[in-house]
């Protein structure tokens, strides 16, 4: 069965710094990888997703995520954060019965210093 | 963009009583999930319907839940006799099948947060 892990349940970054979201996955085949974002009061939005080809993702707002199948991640990655940045972030696999049925992780919520 | 409208945004329900959680997924979807995320927990999926029937369900989705599509447009989920451990946020998500895996996506309603007292 797939399972997610997101070993950082908190994250504080700087306005301006770079920012790396860890997320490891266990999966038998190719995995479908998510990655989405929740701001308070909002729906999970999909930032990115990988199926397959290319393992650098880019995604909306500036983010982008490795796919590395040798560590079994896919970390997401922000050059320079900004204050509305602030969420909760979601990796997910699909599972094997039905891509769209995701197996998510805990969530890692960001905190934006100023 | 179109949106998955979740209502209400917060229920409050004593323990035994009925809820209706209700989600209106995007129009022409025609796949539709419920998920719900139990608080510091995981978003665990608890059923998915297709072609106004239930295609998959979870351990989770035991005989106290049901869901519907009554009127073509609203997406119920329904718990019969609610205990404790069913306080959780819920949510919707509706389904863009495209032509490709590339091209499918899952959309989320903002979630019902459902406390059960």
């Amino acid at each position: 069965a797939q399972s997610v892990t997101q070993p950082d349940i908190h994250i504080t970054v700087s306005e301006g710094a770079s920012l790396e979201l860890r997320c490891n996955y266990s999966y038998g085949a190719t995995p479908y990888l998510f990655w989405y974002v929740q701001s308070p009061g909002q729906g999970l939005q999909l930032l990115l997703k990988y199926f397959s080809g290319d393992t650098l993702v880019q995604g909306i707002k500036g983010f982008e995520a490795e796919f590395k199948r040798s560590q079994s991640s896919f970390n997401l990655r922000k050059p320079s954060v900004h204050w509305s940045d602030a969420a909760e972030y979601f990796c997910a696999v699909g599972a094997d019965t039905g891509f769209q049925k995701l197996v998510f992780g805990t969530g890692t919520r960001l905190l934006v210093s100023p | 963009e179109p949106e998955v409208t979740q209502t209400p945004s917060h229920q409050v329900t004593q323990m035994g009583q009925e809820v209706i959680l209700r989600c209106v997924p995007i129009s022409n979807h025609l796949y539709f999930y419920w998920y719900r995320q139990i608080l510091g927990q995981k978003v665990e999926f608890l059923v998915s319907f297709y072609n106004n029937e239930i295609s998959e369900k979870s351990e989770i989705f035991d005989d106290q839940f049901s869901v519907e599509r009554p009127d073509g447009s609203n997406f119920t989920l329904k718990i019969r006799s609610t205990k404790l451990e069913d306080s959780a946020m819920y949510f919707c998500a509706s389904i863009r099948m495209g032509p490709g895996l590339e091209d499918t996506e899952a959309f989320f309603g903002q979630g019902t947060r459902l406390t059960v007292v």
